[in-house]
């Protein structure tokens, strides 16, 4: 069974750093890109990044780019998301996500993760 | 970026119809290939893959879960609606992979 499990959230002042870790099981995480996607309170979907399996290259949205830094631990089947210079606007659940072998859609979702940027 | 375009609310009753679009600023189509997936959220859950490719259905979905469409515009029907269908629906697409977008969202109530 497939597992998506994120941590690290909490709450943050606007301008610091947080990083996000999500543990993955009941795959080979290694024949996989990853993904980050995150959710607004009373909001809708927005991708964030996207990795491909084994690092070599990464994908962002504009208003995250230079910001964040998606990444992974091949050995420890885990993916990370460092989150720097933190705005209110960052403030969502996030979500990792397993891109489907041809990069179309997310099949599996991890539960979320809540991230809340304020001073 | 593709923009996509969704109705925020639509009213049902329990055993009818329920039909959502999703209109794309441009085409998500390639070559016959519709590049248009559909997502079920329940409060306080993560997404579920429904439909992918417009109109196959995902693993584990029941068959009154149904897809179509091609080009700009995109249909996920329900039929008939059961009590656990009441979340939001989300369009995805990915003809700009890897950069994805989703539509904003439709809240399926009851009426």
């Amino acid at each position: 069974e497939v597992q998506l499990v994120e941590s690290g959230g909490g709450l943050v002042q606007p301008g610091r750093s947080l990083k996000l870790s999500c543990a993955a099981s009941g795959f080979t995480f290694s024949d996989y890109a990853m993904a980050w996607v995150r959710q607004a309170p009373k909001k809708g979907l927005e991708w964030v990044a996207t990795i491909i399996y084994d690092g070599s290259s990464t994908y962002y949205r504009d208003s995250v780019k230079g910001r964040f830094t998606i990444s992974r631990d091949n050995a420890k089947s885990t993916l990370y998301l460092q989150m720097d210079s933190l705005r209110s606007e960052d403030t969502a659940t996030y979500y990792c996500a397993r891109p489907s072998s041809d990069w179309d859609n997310f099949d599996y979702w991890g539960q979320g993760v809540m991230v809340t940027v304020s001073s | 970026d593709i923009v996509l375009t969704q109705s925020p609310v639509l009213a049902v009753s329990l055993g009818q119809r329920a039909t959502i679009s999703c209109r794309a600023s441009q085409s998500v189509s390639i070559s016959s290939i519709n590049l248009m997936h559909w997502y079920q959220q329940k409060p306080g859950q993560q997404p579920k893959l429904l439909i992918y490719r417009a109109s196959n259905l995902a693993s584990g979905i029941p068959a009154r879960f149904s897809g179509s469409g091609s080009g700009t515009d995109f249909t996920l029907t329900i039929d008939p609606v059961q009590a656990d269908d009441i979340a939001a629906y989300y369009c995805q697409q990915s003809r700009e992979s890897p950069l994805y977008t989703f539509g904003a969202g439709t809240k399926l109530e009851l009426k």
